[in-house]
């Protein structure tokens, strides 16, 4: 699979602080690239994804656009709530198979 | 439905028994994953199915894990001679399709302890 490289965590960070969490992956081609979200006890969800260069994905006020040159897919949201205490997983997508980063633990304190 | 089922959530199994673990695909998709979830957060691959083809198995250690994917029965996941090392959240995930875009729904997941 494709290899990926994605910010090391633990993350602390207050409520309403600005997150950023960096993604890059190297590939021949053109994945496409996902955001999985990993709740406490819970399995992966879908948190975003791009299929092209210069897509930006969105969902619950996380955003992160598809970057062709740097061949990053970095992960932001602009004020995070507690409920956004979670392990956030980058994944390239190529073919069948989904290569996925380290992860990375976020927690947001009240 | 539209949730992978995996079934059961925790096993607990001594060091050389059988694990056998199940999961429902989402209705209507070809596509079945499972993954291992081993210290702290890595997923590593382990195989996929094309429906009840394996499709790839580049991920399966091939002396104690074999899986399976037949018509009208949900796929399943088993482990010979379990070891302490096998001890993970064993995770499934369904798709419809591989092609650019298609994201992956995965299950909540079979959390085995080897002691």
């Amino acid at each position: 699979g494709d290899s990926v490289t994605q910010m090391e965590g633990p993350v602390t960070l207050s409520e309403e602080a600005f997150l950023t969490i960096n993604c890059t992956y190297t590939a021949t081609g053109y994945p496409s690239l996902f955001w999985y979200v990993q709740y406490p006890g819970e399995g992966l969800q879908l948190l975003l994804k791009a299929t092209k260069a210069d897509d930006k994905g969105s969902n619950k006020g996380f955003e992160a656009t598809y970057r062709k040159e740097t061949t990053s897919f970095h992960l932001e949201k602009g004020s995070v709530q507690v409920s956004d205490s979670a392990v956030y997983f980058c994944a390239p997508l190529r073919g069948p198979q989904l290569s996925f980063g380290a992860g990375t633990t976020v927690t947001v304190r009240a | 439905g539209e949730e992978v089922a995996q079934t059961p959530k925790h096993l607990v199994r001594g060091e050389g028994q059988k694990a056998k673990l199940y999961c429902a695909p989402i209705k209507g998709h070809s596509y079945v994953f499972w993954y291992q979830q081993v210290l702290k957060n890595e997923f590593k691959f382990l195989i996929s199915f094309q429906n009840e083809n394996v499709f790839d198995e580049t991920g399966m250690p091939k002396e104690r894990f074999s899986a399976k994917c037949l018509p009208n029965s949900p796929c399943s996941l088993e482990i010979q001679a379990t070891k302490l090392e096998d001890s993970a959240v064993y995770f499934c995930a369904s798709s419809q399709s591989f092609r650019q875009g298609g994201g992956y729904t995965f299950g909540s997941g079979t959390r085995l302890t080897v002691v």
